[in-house]
């Protein structure tokens, strides 16, 4: 059974950092493509990031380019995000997806919240 | 500029069928779209897999009851013998060279 579960988000001031990781289990991770989706309180679905099988190539949204950066451990089945200099409107459930041509299985997410 | 228009809305009666539609954005309607559904509290849940020739793929344990259709440069999604458990945010996403996109969103009522 594919499994993806995220983890570290919580309360981070404005300025400040977090990083994410999305544990990826029943499948053989390091022949997908993966990235990560977010959806603030009450809003739609945003993409964020894009990472390559093999980490060599990677996308980002306008919104997060520069601030966030995202990687991947083959060896330990998972996907991290790098979030810094965060802002209020950074505030939102991060997903982590498999994509195969499609998003075609998503974590349950991790909440992030940015405020003082 | 690649975009995905939804309705923000729509009901049907519980074991009515419903027809939602996600419109491509001119100059892409070659376009395949995905739908997810998700439900209150939940993470998105991957439906279909959509072509421009309204072939389609669905995701493992989907039921017959949801199906998908295209034409020109619309894509739908078509829930039949609608449940209780169909009441939903139901969103079309598509894809270009580094850049995924994902439409509004259309919110399920099933009265």
């Amino acid at each position: 059974e594919v499994q993806l579960v995220e983890s570290g988000g919580g309360l981070v001031q404005p300025g400040g950092s977090l990083r994410l990781s999305c544990a990826a289990s029943g499948f053989t991770f390091s022949s997908y493509e993966m990235n990560w989706v977010r959806q603030a309180p009450g809003k739609g679905l945003e993409w964020v990031s894009y990472i390559s099988s093999s980490g060599s190539t990677i996308f980002y949204a306008d919104s997060v380019k520069g601030r966030f950066t995202i990687s991947r451990d083959n060896a330990k089945n998972s996907l991290y995000l790098q979030m810094n200099s965060l802002r209020a409107e950074d505030t939102a459930v991060y997903y982590c997806a498999r994509d195969a041509y499609a998003f075609d299985y998503w974590g349950q997410g991790t909440l992030v919240t940015v405020s003082s | 500029q690649l975009v995905l228009t939804q309705s923000p809305s729509a009901s049907a009666s519980l074991g009515a069928s419903v027809k939602l539609t996600c419109t491509l954005s001119s100059g892409h309607s070659s376009y395949a779209v995905a739908w997810h559904q998700q439900r209150p509290e939940k993470g998105p849940r991957y439906l279909m897999k959509l072509n421009s020739d309204g072939s389609h793929s669905k995701g493992d344990g989907i039921p017959d009851r949801f199906s998908g259709s295209s034409s020109g440069a619309e894509r739908y999604l078509t829930i039949s013998s609608l449940q209780s458990e169909d009441e939903a945010d139901y969103y079309c996403q598509t894809w270009g060279t580094g850049i995924w996109v994902f439409g509004g969103g259309t919110k399920l009522t099933v009265l």
